[in-house]
């Protein structure tokens, strides 16, 4: 069974400071990995994309990716309330479907 | 506005009774999905397409049906058999499936309740 963990939080961090949320992933042939945020009764949406290893930037938010260690994680600079939400990790394996992790709850506090 | 349109946002579902969710797509997407989504979960696949006319079950399929007769549509069947039906339910499609490469984009979510 194709696993993907995240700790599901909440993950409380102070207006302005940098949230950092993780992944890992049970798939060595995973290929591709994707950071959506969903808030409360809404759907997902894309915020970025990594396929190789290293840091992938988009204004405030950096992916990071490590897949010998099987790891990625999103980090979010000066952090604003409007980025309360849950964040869920994807990975994907060519030619397989998604795995979505359950997903972590941020909190950022005025 | 190319997108994924999901109708209706609220359903209700008597005991016994089959309900039908619509998914319609205009972004030409080859691959079509039907996630559910429990309080506090994460997504759960149901059902997916990857070509008209034909569909895979995913990892909770029992109690659900599809079909796919169109490339723009994708309607899901929550039929009696399936015992706690109560979810969010999620329509996503994606281009190119199997590369792995492209994102999956989403619906906004039929809210599905058994009375």
């Amino acid at each position: 069974q194709k696993e993907v963990e995240q700790n599901s939080g909440p993950l409380s961090v102070p207006e302005g400071a940098i949230a950092s949320l993780n992944c890992t992933y049970s798939d060595r042939g995973s290929q591709s990995f994707f950071w959506y945020r969903q808030y409360s009764g809404k759907s997902p949406e894309l915020i970025m994309f990594i396929y190789s290893n290293g840091d992938k930037e988009d204004g405030r938010f950096t992916a990071q990716l490590n897949k010998a260690s099987q790891y990625v994680s999103l980090l979010i600079r000066d952090s604003q309330p409007s980025d309360s939400a849950t964040y869920l990790c994807a990975v994907n394996n060519y030619g397989q479907n998604f795995v979505f992790g359950p997903g972590t709850r941020l909190s950022v506090l005025p | 506005d190319g997108g994924i349109t999901q109708s209706p946002k609220y359903l209700f579902r008597k005991e016994g009774q089959n309900v039908t969710l619509s998914c319609e797509q205009n972004l030409n997407h080859d691959a079509m999905y039907w996630y559910r989504q429990d309080p506090g979960q994460g997504l759960r696949l149901i059902y997916y397409s990857q070509i008209v006319n034909d569909f895979q079950k995913g990892d909770i399929a029992e109690g659900y049906s599809v079909s796919r007769e169109k490339k723009e549509s994708f309607p899901l069947t929550v039929t009696s058999a399936q015992k706690n039906p109560t979810a969010f339910y999620l329509c996503a499609s994606t281009t190119a499936p199997g590369t792995g490469y492209n994102e999956q984009f989403f619906g906004p979510g039929t809210r599905l309740t058994v009375l």
